[in-house]
């Protein structure tokens, strides 16, 4: 069965600060998709990066990174430097093969403050 | 390109109502679905179609149907309002298996 995992309910930092926000993944599968999603606090789901299971490399999108270690299971997301527009709730999703590769099934999420 | 559409943004229903959500999207994708957020419990996938005409069940789907007439419209409906209904419900779509999922901005919805 898949499962998401973000065991952070609640992060504060202070501006200019770096943060991770954890990403704890179950899933048999060898094949699947991995996500992650920004609701700033007006409500709207924003897709941040979209990951398969066969690419391993690190991506960095400006202040942005992502790690994704299969050895672990995890797929962590870093804000460098954060900004208060940073403050929003992030969710991690996966989205596996077989039978149930039309379903995304998400994380809990993690609400991020970014204090000025 | 509106993209994807929910109507309404916003309901108030008594127990025992019904209702029906609309979901619309302009990009001929293949895959819709229906998620409700609840604070603390993320998105959780209610119903979900995987083309025109068809349905299947999420991890959450009682007391829920869908259809799927349309390509472009994915309709909830809550044929016996419950307090435990109330929500924001979210719809979404994508072309492919692989491919992103895009959201409309979601229904507040309220049962008394």
């Amino acid at each position: 069965a898949q499962k998401v995992t973000q065991a952070q309910t609640e992060i504060s930092v202070v501006e200019k600060e770096d943060v991770t926000l954890d990403c704890v993944y179950e899933t048999r599968d060898t094949t699947y998709y991995l996500f992650w999603y920004k609701q700033p606090p007006s409500g709207e789901l924003v897709f941040l990066i979209r990951r398969n299971s066969f690419d391993e490399q690190n991506e960095i999108s400006g202040r942005y990174s992502w790690n994704f270690q299969k050895s672990t299971s995890s797929f962590n997301f870093t804000i460098t430097a954060s900004q208060v527009v940073d403050s929003a709730v992030y969710f991690c999703a996966l989205s596996e093969a077989g039978t149930s590769y039309d379903k995304v099934i998400f994380g809990p999420g993690t609400s991020l403050s970014v204090i000025p | 390109n509106a993209g994807v559409t929910q109507t309404p943004k916003f309901r108030v229903l008594k127990t025992g109502q019904s209702m029906t959500l609309l979901c619309a999207q302009d990009m001929n994708h293949e895959y819709m679905y229906w998620y409700r957020q609840d604070p603390g419990m993320g998105l959780r996938l209610i119903h979900y179609s995987v083309g025109e005409g068809t349905t299947a069940k999420g991890e959450v789907p009682d007391g829920y149907n869908v259809s799927r007439l349309k390509k472009q419209n994915f309709l909830l409906g809550l044929e016996s309002a419950a307090p435990s209904q109330t929500s924001v419900y979210f719809c979404a779509s994508r072309r492919t298996v692989t491919d992103t999922q895009y959201f409309g901005p979601g229904t507040r919805l309220t049962v008394l």
